[in-house]
Order: structure tokens, then sequence, then C-alpha cells
């Protein structure tokens, strides 16, 4: 089964600061998305990436978050002043095929990234 | 904005029996059904899914039935095992936009007692 990956798995870190989540996603895909999960509530889209731009976002995803793709295969999720209630497993995905969505619209997730903010 | 809804938190089976995993939805537009299923500190792995066009999906021991005019599936299992034990979460793929990103319900935790 294709592999996404994910780093760092924890991350602890104070209110204020900035945090980066790096993923890998499947390579040669066009499409990428970030969810989230706070402790215990449903899994919530954040953002898509298309073609090396953001294709869609939710409300989540407000001026202070913001994702890159520094090297052309590695993608970031970056909180540029963390809140308390940004705490939640952080999840990086790619669709089955590499041109996108179609299909059955299954995505393969990465394992995830915890952060927590003190 | 609750467009997909699991009311059930939790189900507990006993192996061997069927587990059935219910979830309704709001929006008539979601063309593609899916259900994940979590384990605790991994990412949700896909399940089986279904097209808004079909009312059965069946895979091993998974079936997804789709019932349009309620706007409700369901999930069944059976025979449910020990390692079925997870949490089960039912999203829809919305219609419109270039991404066409997964909306996830709450998720219920299924317990498949030995």
């Amino acid at each position: 089964e294709p592999e996404v990956t994910q780093t760092p798995s924890h991350q602890v870190t104070q209110m204020g600061q900035e945090v980066i989540l790096r993923c890998v996603p499947i390579s040669n895909h066009l499409y990428f998305y970030w969810y989230r999960q706070i402790l215990g509530q449903k899994v919530e889209f954040l953002v898509s990436f298309y073609n090396n731009e953001i294709s869609e976002k939710s409300e989540i995803f407000d001026d202070q978050f913001s994702v890159e793709r520094p090297d052309g295969s590695n993608f970031t999720l970056k909180i540029r002043s963390t809140k308390l209630e940004d705490s939640a497993m952080y999840f990086c995905a790619s669709p089955r095929r590499p041109s996108g969505p179609a299909g059955t619209g299954e995505l393969f997730f990465g394992e995830g990234s915890r952060l927590t903010v003190l | 904005d609750q467009q997909v809804k699991q009311n059930s938190p939790s189900l507990s089976v006993q192996e061997g029996r069927i587990s059935i995993l219910n979830c309704d939805y709001t929006n008539s537009m979601f063309d593609y059904f899916l259900w994940y299923k979590k384990y605790p500190a991994e990412g949700p792995t896909f399940l089986i899914s279904i097209s808004s066009i079909k009312d059965k999906n069946e895979d091993g021991r998974f079936t997804v039935f789709l019932n349009k005019s309620a706007k409700h599936l369901s999930l069944h299992i059976v025979p449910s095992q020990p390692g079925d034990s997870a949490v089960y979460f039912c999203a829809a793929r919305g219609d419109s936009g270039s991404a066409r990103q997964l909306t996830f319900g709450s998720g219920t935790q299924l317990t498949v007692l030995p």
C-alpha cells in the first residue's frame, strides 16, 4: 500500500510559538491534503494543495496557517503563533490517483503529527 | 454545520456477531461515501466505499448499505472479530470544488468482546 509519512510524530510547544509539521506524500501526486483531529472529535479538513498552490481551504485554515512545498517532494504545514486550541493530531493525505480525487475519493493518510500546545 | 453525523459514539458487540454502524448525512450532493477505521495514534485507514448511485457494496466481511431517500448509510461487519475494535468514521465526498475533500462524521468506537 502507498505510504504517506509525517514528522514529527509528537511536538510540544509553548503558546505563541511557531510550529512546522512535515509530510512526504505519495510521489508524483498532484493533490495533497491536510486534515486535523482534535482529541475525541471528528477529522476536519484544513486545506488542499494542487500543483504547488492552495486549491481549497476551510474556515479553520486562517492566516495563522500556511502550507508550502519547499523542495518538490516534502510538504509543510506551518502554524505561526500557536494557540491552545491548535492542540490536535494533524494528518496529511494523498488521493489514490496521481491526477487527483477522481474515482472513489479514497485518501491515504499518514500516521499523523500530534501537536500539544501548552 | 454537521453534514455527516454518527449518532452513536460507541458500540459493543460479541465476537462472531454482526456489528452495524450507522451514519446520516444532510447534503444530497455527496457523490461517494466512505468508511475509515482508526486505531489510536494512527491515521485513518480506508475500509470500503460506495457510490451514491449504488445501494450496496460488499468486500469480504464488510458491507456498506446506502439509503439515499433516508440519507442514511450503514456499515455491517460480520462476523465481528476482536481486531475490528477501533473508531470507525463515516465520510462523504463533496461534489463541488476541484479538491473534492472528505467530510467526516464524529466516529463510533467499536469494541468487539472476545
